[in-house]
């Protein structure tokens, strides 16, 4: 059965610390990985992966994906209290119809204090 | 700019009612997809449907059926609601080929 999880589940720090989520997949069919941030509402796209070691970096956020060793790793520098927020990892895997569907993981819940 | 809305934000029903959820897309996508949301499991997908009049199951179908007949809306429907299918319903849609799905604000469902 593919499953993807996420961990820590939450995390609280500092303003300025650095963080590190991670999210590891064992699926069939792997096409691409996904980083999401949902704060009250609907998921905002981050990051999509689908090479290994080619890093992604939008801001103080950076993204990398292993495939030989099937995970992942979000990273944020000099957090903020904005960046507070429950981040989703997805997995999209290949069906036998051709189509592509999503698997996520449970999300890492972030909370940065002032 | 994508524009995916959901027909309500709170809902409330009783155990037994038959419930629709609507989503609608402004931007031609083909494909779209209706989750749950629920604490300590995350998104998981119900239905999703890659074209008009096409659907297919997702990962937790039972109690649920879907209808698109129009490429721009997707409905979710309970047929008869029970207190388990209390949860944060999450539309979302993308263009055939691509890799990003755009989500909708999300209906949050109560089933007394």
């Amino acid at each position: 059965e593919d499953k993807v999880v996420q961990s820590p589940l939450s995390l609280v720090v500092h303003e300025g610390d650095t963080v590190t989520l991670n999210c590891s997949y064992e699926v069939t069919n792997f096409r691409s990985l996904l980083w999401y941030k949902q704060e009250k509402k609907a998921p905002t796209f981050l990051f999509m992966l689908t090479s290994s070691g080619i890093e992604k970096k939008s801001g103080r956020l950076s993204s990398i994906l292993d495939k030989k060793e099937l995970f992942s790793i979000l990273n944020i520098t000099a957090t903020q209290t904005g960046d507070s927020a429950v981040y989703l990892c997805a997995v999209e895997v290949i069906m036998a119809s051709g189509t592509y569907k999503y698997i996520f993981g449970t999300g890492t819940r972030l909370k940065v204090l002032a | 700019d994508v524009k995916v809305t959901q027909s309500s934000r709170y809902l409330v029903k009783r155990t037994g009612e038959k419930v629709f959820l609507e989503c609608v897309q402004d931007m031609d996508h083909e494909n779209m997809f209706w989750y749950r949301q629920d604490p300590g499991l995350g998104l998981r997908l119900i239905y999703f449907s890659y074209d008009v009049k096409m659907k297919e199951k997702g990962d937790i179908p039972e109690g649920y059926s879907v209808s698109r007949e129009k490429k721009e809306r997707f409905s979710l429907i309970l047929e008869s609601a029970s207190t388990n299918q209390t949860s944060m319903y999450l539309c979302a849609s993308r263009l055939w080929g691509t890799d990003t799905q755009y989500f909708g604000p999300g209906t949050r469902l109560t089933v007394l």
